[in-house]
């Protein structure tokens, strides 16, 4: 049972609009929230977080929603530049699986963007 | 520095080897693990370390045995594999401390592993 679904594949964009990639997840002790950057051939990269306290984090042209309610999460890239391309992972954990979730992360299946010139 | 170096990069091993993957950190970070990659597959979590005690073992298969020698070291050993173990095999660290520190993993470029 997957927990944490990213369903686009894949996300074709033109330099300067907005990449909009989507995560839903089922866990409803989830309390915490990622987004990773993978390039090919290196480990993912840390993006932007954010706790379930909150609705929104906005970081340079990064932005991310969550949506308690329906269980869904958003990463907004506004402007979009070609150097965004690359696989993006949604992530998730419950902080109070065992008192601490140590590193835990549930991940979603991941979004290739890419971002035409 | 803020990398997280794991060697070798590719490693290609029959059913019967006896091989390691290495992992290196020199963030101060006290918590470390491995991941575990399919193709088209999200990382899945094999093990975790905690001020260099193991804290999480997902139910892995003892044909991988995990070691900490220190809070800088991380060593993945690998005995009598399957050629389905064949994944890219990710190390990451953590601050350590408080749950949401924890959360901000930093990965390795991975071992990519193939089990002929």
């Amino acid at each position: 049972d997957q927990q944490v679904k990213q369903n686009s594949p894949s996300l074709s964009v033109q330099e300067g609009r907005i990449s909009i990639l989507n995560c839903d997840y089922t866990n409803s002790m989830f309390d915490y929230f990622l987004w990773y950057k993978k390039y090919p051939a290196e480990g993912p990269t840390f993006l932007i977080s954010i706790s379930s306290i909150k609705d929104k984090n906005e970081d340079g042209r990064f932005t991310v929603f969550l949506n308690k309610s329906a269980k869904h999460l958003s990463l907004h890239i506004v402007p979009s530049q070609p150097g965004d391309s690359a696989v993006y992972f949604c992530a998730a954990s419950d902080s109070n699986a065992g008192g601490t979730s140590y590193g835990k992360l549930t991940f979603g299946q991941g979004t290739i963007l890419t971002v035409h010139p | 520095d803020t990398e997280v170096t794991q060697t070798p990069k590719h490693l290609v091993m029959g059913m019967t080897n006896k091989k390691s993957l290495k992992c290196e950190q020199h963030m101060g970070h006290r918590a470390m693990y491995w991941y575990k990659q399919k193709a088209k597959k999200p990382p899945e979590l094999m093990f975790v370390y905690s001020y260099e005690k193991l804290s999480i073992n997902e139910s892995v298969p003892s044909r991988f045995s995990p070691e900490c020698p220190n809070s800088s070291l991380l060593n993945l050993h690998l005995h009598a594999l399957q050629p389905e173990d064949s994944a890219l095999y990710l190390c990451a660290s953590s601050q350590g401390g408080s749950a949401r520190d924890n959360e901000k993993l930093f990965f390795g470029s991975g071992t990519q592993l193939s089990v002929l």
